[in-house]
């Protein structure tokens, strides 16, 4: 039981370039999160997804794009890179769905990615 | 909105010392409290959890209780240890939506030494 799993751990892009970041988790949960993090800023939520099929946007999503491939996979693509970016990034997810009293639920979060954009 | 407010670090504290760490909120409803720990290179964990007024979370030693009407959810601990040296994120989640979506504070260092 890996628990959240994210790929790659480190990354450096230069200004306009794209990438994906890729979780996954091996829970059977049915949200599933990204944030990202900055120093002095605690952790910001970029976009979220409820449960499979589903998406929203969070606090910070300018600049991002979300897919939930299926009930396991939430991935994060930078379409064109800016130094703002540069942060790190954390997948995690939680066993709630869409029913009322899911905010008691705990969330657990995989290991980041830094990521650096020159 | 949400927001929540802890304590700026570093602490730094020597071995056996007590610990708290202060943390307060604003919310439009009755949230759940979290905190959260995050070890040098790691991603973050959860510690305790609070789930309605007047509830004591407790894991490891620490503890915190979740105090309506002060909006506070302070962590403490009697005796602290160099391997609690991490960065201690307080955090709410509010009702309402389909999905907890955390609201976290900035953050508090703890160094822990000899």
């Amino acid at each position: 039981n890996a628990g959240v799993t994210q790929t790659p751990k480190f990354q450096v892009l230069k200004t306009g370039q794209s990438m994906t970041l890729q979780c996954a988790q091996d829970m059977n949960h049915n949200s599933m999160y990204w944030y990202r993090q900055d120093p002095g800023m605690g952790l910001r939520l970029i976009y979220y997804s409820a449960s499979e099929g589903t998406t929203d946007k969070g606090e910070v999503p300018n600049g991002y794009n979300v897919s939930r491939l299926n009930k396991r996979e939430f991935s994060l693509r930078l379409e064109s890179a800016a130094p703002s970016q540069t942060s790190v990034y954390f997948c995690a997810s939680s066993e709630e769905g869409p029913w009322f009293g899911s905010y008691t639920d705990t969330q657990y979060f995989g290991p980041g990615t830094r990521l650096t954009v020159l | 909105g949400d927001s929540v407010t802890q304590m700026e670090g570093p602490v730094t504290l020597s071995e056996e010392a007590f610990l708290t760490i202060n943390c307060t909120y604003t919310a439009t409803g009755y949230p759940s409290l979290f905190w959260y720990v995050q070890y040098p290179g790691e991603g973050l964990q959860l510690l305790l959890k609070a789930t309605k007024a007047d509830d004591k979370g407790s894991n490891k030693g620490f503890e915190a209780t979740y105090r309506k009407e002060t909006t506070s959810f302070h962590l403490e601990k009697g005796s602290v240890q160099v391997s609690d040296s991490a960065v201690y994120f307080c955090a709410l989640s509010d009702q309402g939506g389909t999905a907890s979506k955390l609201t976290f504070g900035t953050g508090t260092r703890l160094q822990v030494t000899l």
